[in-house]
């Protein structure tokens, strides 16, 4: 069955340090997207993508946040300068979004980031 | 903006006793509802889904139905087991603009022998 993975699995970085967090989504997939759960709370919606630019994005995306998807299979995730806020899980996610409804998203394993 | 709301956790269930999640929304168009679970130190994983008005969603013992008068889309199982143990995220998407899901703040159900 087709999923989405997510590489590395756990980051450690230094406040202050970029961090690029990686994802292949499934491969006939439209849309894709980024989530964040910081520990104990709700996911949350961090952009969507698609035809190769941002869709959507909410207000935790700021500056600090790009994405890419630099080769037609990749999707990437890059945090500029890190805060101590950032420590999260981050989902990646793709869908196929097709307007008759099934626009169920499959979500990667995630990858833990901590700053510290 | 959608919002959705979920009854708080933790909740505490002995095997074999039945399960009801309380999920209602708050959304400007004809959302998609889903029930997305997390499994401990795993991702998310889509539990079930409706589309419409009064479709039911079931899956892995699992149903929800889709109710618009209400606003609500509950989970409910009649007899859980040890492992049914995990967080469970209700969420909607518009079918509007990129698709991008809005999560309750999750349940958390133990289930206990």
């Amino acid at each position: 069955e087709p999923e989405v993975t997510q590489t590395p699995s756990h980051q450690v970085t230094q406040m202050g340090q970029e961090v690029i967090l990686r994802c292949v989504p499934i491969s006939n997939h439209l849309y894709f997207y980024w989530y964040r759960q910081i520990l104990g709370q709700k996911v949350e919606f961090l952009v969507s993508f698609y035809n190769n630019e941002i869709s959507e994005k909410s207000e935790i995306f700021d500056d600090q946040f790009s994405v890419e998807r630099p080769d037609g299979s990749n999707f990437t995730l890059k945090i500029r300068s890190t805060k101590l806020e950032d420590s999260a899980m981050y989902f990646c996610a793709s869908s196929e979004a097709r307007r008759s409804g099934g626009t169920e998203a499959f979500f990667g394993q995630g990858t833990r980031l901590t700053v510290v | 903006g959608d919002s959705v709301t979920q009854m708080e956790g933790p909740v505490t269930l002995s095997e074999e006793a039945f399960l009801t999640i309380n999920c209602t929304y708050t959304a400007t168009g004809y959302p998609s509802l889903f029930w997305y679970v997390q499994y401990p130190g795993e991702g998310l994983q889509l539990l079930l889904k409706a589309t419409k008005a009064d479709d039911k969603g079931s899956n892995k013992g699992f149903e929800a139905t889709y109710r618009k008068e209400t606003t609500s889309f509950h989970l409910e199982k009649g007899s859980v087991q040890v492992s049914d143990s995990a967080v469970y995220f209700c969420a909607l998407s518009d079918r509007t603009g990129s698709y991008q899901l809005t999560f309750g703040k999750g349940t958390k159900l133990s289930v206990i022998p």
